[in-house]
C-alpha cells in the first residue's frame, strides 16, 4: 500500500502552460518535502513544508501543505522546458513515527518547447 | 565542496551474485541513508547509518546489509541477487540522526541483474 499517492502520474504540456501536481495521503505528516529528479541524477530537494496551510513560493513554483497536513500540491506557472523532470513528494513523521521520509511514486513532467 | 558521490555509476550482475556499492557523504555530514528506486517508482528506504551503526531499517530482507566507516563513508552489500533487485540505488547524506535534517542525494548506482 502506497502511503503517498501522487497525481497525475504523467504530464506532457507545452511551454507557457500552468500545471498542478497533487500528493495525497490518509496519514498526517510532521513535514512534507518536494523533490525534483532529472534522468541520471538523484532527487534534489525543492522545499520542505511543516505547518498546516503553509504556502511557499520558489520563483514560478508554489507549494501548499494542506490544513490537516495530509496532502500537498505543487503549482508551476508558465512552465519551461527546464522544469522537465520527475517530481517526488516525501512525507516524514507520519503519526509520530519515523522521520525517515516516505516517497510517493512521482509525477513525470515533460514540458515541450 | 564535493557533494555526495557514489560508485560505480553502473553495474551489471547475474542472479545469485553479490554486489557492493559505495557512497561518500557530503563534507561535514555524518549520517548516510540508502534507498532503492525501481523503474517508475519513488525511492524506498533501505537503512540508515549513524556513528557506524545501522540506526533504522526499512522493509528489506537480510540480503541487504551495510557498513559505515569512521570517515562516514558507507557501503551497501546485496547478496544472492534476484532479478527484482535491478534498480537505481541512491545514497543520501545528512547531518544528525533524526532524519529531519535536509538529505542530499548522490547520483545513484544503476544495478542491472540478468
Amino acid at each position: 500500500t502506497q502511503l503517498l499517492e501522487q497525481s497525475p502520474q504523467f504530464l506532457s504540456i507545452q511551454e507557457g502552460e500552468n500545471l498542478t501536481v497533487y500528493c495525497n495521503s490518509s496519514s498526517v505528516f510532521s513535514s512534507l518535502q518536494w523533490y525534483r529528479q532529472e534522468p541520471g541524477e538523484g532527487p534534489v530537494l525543492l522545499v520542505t513544508v511543516v505547518t498546516g496551510g503553509e504556502v511557499k513560493k520558489l520563483k514560478r513554483l508554489t507549494f501548499q501543505f494542506g490544513d490537516a497536513r495530509k496532502d500537498s500540491s505543487l503549482h508551476i506557472t508558465a512552465a519551461q522546458p527546464g522544469d522537465t523532470g520527475l517530481y517526488l513528494c516525501a512525507g516524514a513523521g507520519a503519526s509520530g513515527g519515523s522521520y525517515i521520509p516516505t516517497f510517493g511514486r512521482g509525477t513525470s513532467l515533460i514540458v515541450h518547447p | 565542496d564535493a557533494g555526495v558521490t557514489q560508485s560505480p555509476t553502473h553495474l551489471i550482475k547475474t542472479r545469485g551474485q553479490q554486489v557492493t556499492l559505495r557512497c561518500s557523504p557530503k563534507s561535514g555530514h555524518d549520517t548516510v541513508s540508502w534507498y532503492q528506486q525501481a523503474l517508475g517508482q519513488g525511492p524506498q528506504f533501505i537503512f540508515q547509518y549513524y556513528e557506524e551503526e545501522e540506526r533504522q531499517r526499512g522493509n528489506f530482507p537480510d540480503r541487504f546489509s551495510g557498513h559505515q566507516f569512521p570517515n562516514y563513508s558507507s557501503e551497501l552489500n546485496v547478496n544472492a541477487l534476484l532479478l527484482g533487485d535491478s534498480a537505481l540505488y541512491l545514497c543520501a547524506s545528512s547531518l544528525g540522526r533524526r532524519g529531519t535534517d535536509t538529505q542530499y542525494f548522490g547520483p545513484g548506482t544503476r544495478l542491472t541483474v540478468l
